[in-house]
């Protein structure tokens, strides 16, 4: 199966300043790379996803960015803002379609 | 429905009795998932189905858990003589088959055993 570790568990950052949240998986079969946001109390939803066919999407604030070779992909967000305070969880699915969660980084964006 | 669909949304339960929560994926997904997230933590894998059958049952806890999915559709996730450690909010997500398609999450079963 897959293994996919995440880093950092908490991160703490100034409104307006950048985030970056690292994963690495084991499974170099994975093509495809998730990424949720978790806010308190509610479900984790879908925030921008990759496939291993391209090595960066951006999609406003957020991007994502993958490294096969290495077997690592990063959430990137940037001019972060209090809103974007939530859990993170990065994500991939093995050949067999079950998803591997990381273990979450809980992101504070300070006003 | 438009969604996952979990119920119930809130339930609790006295030590030792058995719970079944119960998880409505998005039609036509034949990949579903459980999860379990204590407060604060991640989640936590519990099984996997592939349409009725479930090739991995390897997260399950122990042997007062189970889980079953009929007609490749609901799926329920039954406890037996809970324990106070089982509190948690118990989360369903499904996908399609396709690996490159994003698991979709139920908005959670919150169990209490007191």
């Amino acid at each position: 199966g897959e293994n996919v570790e995440q880093h950092p568990s908490t991160l703490s950052v100034q409104e307006g300043d950048s985030a970056v949240i690292k994963c690495t998986y084991s499974d170099s079969a994975s093509n495809y790379f998730p990424w949720y946001k978790q806010e308190l109390g509610k479900r984790p939803q879908l925030i921008i996803d990759i496939r291993s066919n391209v090595g960066e999407k951006k999609d406003q604030r957020i991007a994502v960015t993958l490294n096969k070779t290495a077997k690592h992909f990063s959430l990137h967000i940037t001019e972060t803002q209090p809103e974007d305070s939530a859990v993170y969880f990065c994500a991939a699915p093995d050949t067999g379609n079950q998803f591997y969660f990381g273990t979450g980084t809980s992101l504070t964006v300070i006003p | 429905g438009a969604g996952v669909s979990q119920s119930p949304s809130n339930k609790v339960t006295e030590k030792g009795k058995d719970v079944e929560l119960r998880c409505d994926p998005i039609s036509g997904h034949t990949a579903l998932y459980w999860y379990r997230q204590s407060l604060g933590q991640g989640l936590e894998f519990l099984i996997y189905f592939q349409g009725n059958s479930a090739p991995d049952k390897s997260g399950l806890p122990s042997d007062r858990f189970s889980a079953e999915r009929t007609g490749g559709s609901v799926s329920t996730l039954t406890i037996q003589r809970t324990q106070q450690e089982d509190s948690a909010v118990y989360l369903c997500a499904s996908s399609l088959v396709s690996s490159l398609t994003e698991a979709f999450f139920g908005q959670g079963t919150r169990l209490t055993v007191v």
